[in-house]
């Protein structure tokens, strides 16, 4: 089982859906999770952040974290095609030797 | 403004050259880190530094040397490039308490003819 698993894609929905994106992990220590957006050609930038149990939401995005079944989520309202990109999903136990455990990313296309 | 510099931005080199590809960062960031992407495919961390004069080897077998000889900057060596060397590096940066995500520049695109 890999460390961080994401749900198989690509995923593809019309302008102004909700993009829900899916993630689990294997590590019950992971304490801070990300989300990442990689354009095609570009560099990951990160947009989300979760430390807590529950919702949190910025804008149109709603990150989701449930640790007691080590899941993690990305709602993306009134989807754009602006939002067609590969979401990485990245976990870590904080701490001075950690490292960022990215899983495999799920390419999201936005159709007009 | 604090950020993280990758050079060059695109490089295209013969075989059997050596080549150097820069990283710098002015965030003050302890650790660093060196990833490799190929088109589509997933992120595989080749080198890793959690301060000046520590540097180890990441979860992917790779041909490169680096150095921390300073806080701001992690370069990358490949003494002898290869074709099967052609790929996307990237060069990230982080807290040394990794409670917060990575900083990515914007990558080197690397082709060996």
């Amino acid at each position: 089982q890999k460390e961080v698993e994401q749900n198989s894609g690509p995923l593809s929905v019309p302008e102004g859906a909700i993009a829900s994106l899916n993630c689990t992990y294997s590590d019950r220590g992971s304490q801070s999770f990300f989300w990442y957006r990689q354009y095609s050609g570009k560099s990951p930038e990160l947009i989300m952040f979760i430390y807590s149990n529950g919702d949190k939401e910025d804008g149109r995005f709603t990150a989701q974290l449930n640790k007691a079944s080590q899941y993690v989520s990305l709602l993306i309202r009134d989807s754009q095609p602006s939002d067609s990109a590969t979401y990485l999903c990245a976990v870590v136990r904080t701490g001075a030797n950690s490292k960022l455990t990215f899983g495999k990313g799920i390419t999201l296309s936005v159709r007009p | 403004e604090a950020d993280i510099y990758q050079t060059p931005r695109y490089l295209v080199i013969g075989t059997g050259k050596k080549i150097t590809l820069e990283c710098s960062q002015t965030m003050g960031h302890d650790k660093m880190y060196w990833y490799q992407q190929d088109p589509g495919m997933e992120l595989h961390l080749i080198h890793y530094s959690y301060g000046v004069n520590s540097t180890e080897k990441g979860d992917l077998s790779s041909e490169s040397t680096v150095s921390r000889i300073r806080t701001e900057h992690f370069p990358l060596t490949l003494e002898s490039a290869r074709p099967s060397h052609t790929s996307q590096y990237l060069c990230a940066s982080s807290e040394y308490l990794t409670g917060g995500g990575y900083t990515f520049g914007s990558g080197t695109r690397l082709t060996v003819v």
